[in-house]
């Protein structure tokens, strides 16, 4: 089946400096990823859409300025908290989209990477 | 963006089976209905998806009601390992793949 993988799978940092989370589709290639954040307790909030070679699409209320999408392969995504603070501690989940006409409505997720900012 | 409506929990003994209900009255005539689950700690997984038609794979059942407001997934013996929150979703843009995720059904399974 298709793997996603994500990289770190956890992280702290301090608050005020940067973090990139990479997300990689291992066998396939995906021309669209997703960027998920989840609270705990909560379920699934989109952050964004993240298409290969062209700018993000953020969802209602997220920064883009704070969180800093690149889609720069079809098998690579990344996602930068900048300025990271507290609040910004969550379990942030990538997923891609495998395209075409039997599967064309699978999603697969990546295992997810939690942050935690000090 | 169509909306779906599941219970918050659900319990089940182990080996039996488990019927998850969603709602979804104002599905549109393209829908598809997707589930997905989420086991602790980690990213959701794909489950199973349908439209019209009853589905079955190696994970699940999907029992989708002739309206298609309603549909039930099927575990047909419920493991420890099937404890997880169940997505019941209909994708915002088929091209996308977009998915809007509602608070789901946590199920717990007990020994």
């Amino acid at each position: 089946g298709a793997v996603v993988s994500q990289h770190p799978s956890w992280v702290i940092c301090k608050s005020g400096t940067s973090v990139k989370i990479e997300c990689r589709s291992l066998d396939f290639q995906a021309t669209t990823m997703f960027w998920y954040r989840q609270f705990p307790k909560q379920s699934l909030m989109l952050m964004a859409t993240s298409n290969e070679g062209s700018k993000a699409t953020y969802e209602q209320g997220v920064e883009k300025d704070k969180f800093l999408i690149n889609h720069a392969s079809l098998t690579l995504s990344t996602l930068t908290v900048t300025s990271a603070h507290p609040e910004d501690s969550s379990f942030y989940i990538c997923s891609a989209h495998l395209a075409g006409p039997r599967i064309a409505y699978e999603q697969y997720f990546g295992p997810g990477t939690r942050l935690t900012v000090t | 963006d169509a909306k779906t409506t599941q219970p918050n929990s659900m319990e089940s003994n182990e080996e039996e089976p488990v019927h998850l209900p969603c709602n979804h009255s104002t599905i549109s005539g393209t829908d598809y209905i997707h589930w997905y689950r989420q086991l602790p700690s980690q990213g959701p997984e794909y489950v199973i998806h349908g439209l019209t038609s009853n589905v079955n794979n190696r994970m699940a059942s999907l029992a989708i009601a002739e309206d298609r407001k309603s549909s039930t997934l099927i575990l047909h013996r419920a493991t420890l390992r099937d404890a997880a929150v169940y997505y019941c979703i209909l994708p915002v843009s088929s091209n996308t793949g977009k998915l809007i995720f509602g608070q789901g059904t946590t199920l717990q399974v007990k020994p």
